[in-house]
């Protein structure tokens, strides 16, 4: 079982560039959200959907962008990435909105 | 706005031993309280979790109390192992939010470590 699948695992970007982060799961959950994590910060929200073509912004979505067009995929876009955007991205899926979050391995980015 | 606050931040035991971590959330209509543990390199894993119509919950060596009046709920781990370390988060959930699904305020984290 593949689970939730986060590529890549390491980036390192310069300031002012553009990237995506990419996330898939295989387990038809309907929700699906992104999360940042910074030292003594816990996760964050930044983004998430209920389901294929819904998004909503979470705690800090300011320089990211989401999109659902599949069931499966929830990519997060970075359009001008920001030494602040340096940290280590988790994407989530679950198959409700009552039900346990599944946590993909991470994308740790550096932007310099 | 919604807010966890989870202690100690760093936490280091003997193995056998007990660890207890404690948060504390602000949201009273919060109801569903899960606990992730989050190894070196690999995304935050749930251990455990509890809902609000219950006060105890025990898996094994794991148990989460909860107390609805004061807002806090804590984690308890028995007889600690050098395989428990890693760090843990505690959750809140408050399904008020209907269309923000899933949606979880998390604790800032507690380092353990259990020493052989």
């Amino acid at each position: 079982n593949a689970g939730v699948t986060q590529t890549p695992k390491f980036q390192v970007l310069k300031t002012g560039q553009s990237m995506t982060l990419q996330c898939a799961q295989d387990m038809n959950h309907e929700y699906m959200s992104w999360y940042r994590q910074d030292p003594g910060m816990g996760l964050r929200l930044i983004h998430y959907s209920v389901g294929a073509g819904i998004t909503d912004q979470g705690e800090v979505p300011n320089g990211y962008n989401v999109s659902r067009s599949t069931t499966e995929d929830f990519p997060l876009r970075l359009l001008s990435a920001a030494p602040s955007q340096t940290s280590v991205y988790f994407c989530a899926s679950s198959y409700s909105r009552d039900d346990i979050q599944y946590f993909g391995a991470g994308t740790r980015l550096s932007v310099l | 706005g919604e807010n966890v606050e989870q202690h100690p931040s760093t936490l280091s035991v003997q193995e056998g031993d007990s660890a207890v971590i404690k948060c504390t959330y602000s949201d009273s209509a919060s109801n569903y309280f899960p606990w992730y543990k989050q190894e070196l390199g690999k995304g935050p894993q749930l251990i455990i979790d509890i809902r609000s119509n219950v006060g105890e919950k025990k898996d094994q060596r794991i148990a989460v109390t909860l107390n609805k009046t004061a807002k806090h709920f804590s984690l308890h781990i028995t007889e600690t192992q050098p395989e428990d370390s890693a760090v843990y988060f505690c959750a809140a959930s408050n399904p008020l939010n209907y269309n923000q699904g899933g949606k979880l305020i998390f604790g800032q984290g507690t380092e353990l470590s259990v020493k052989p």
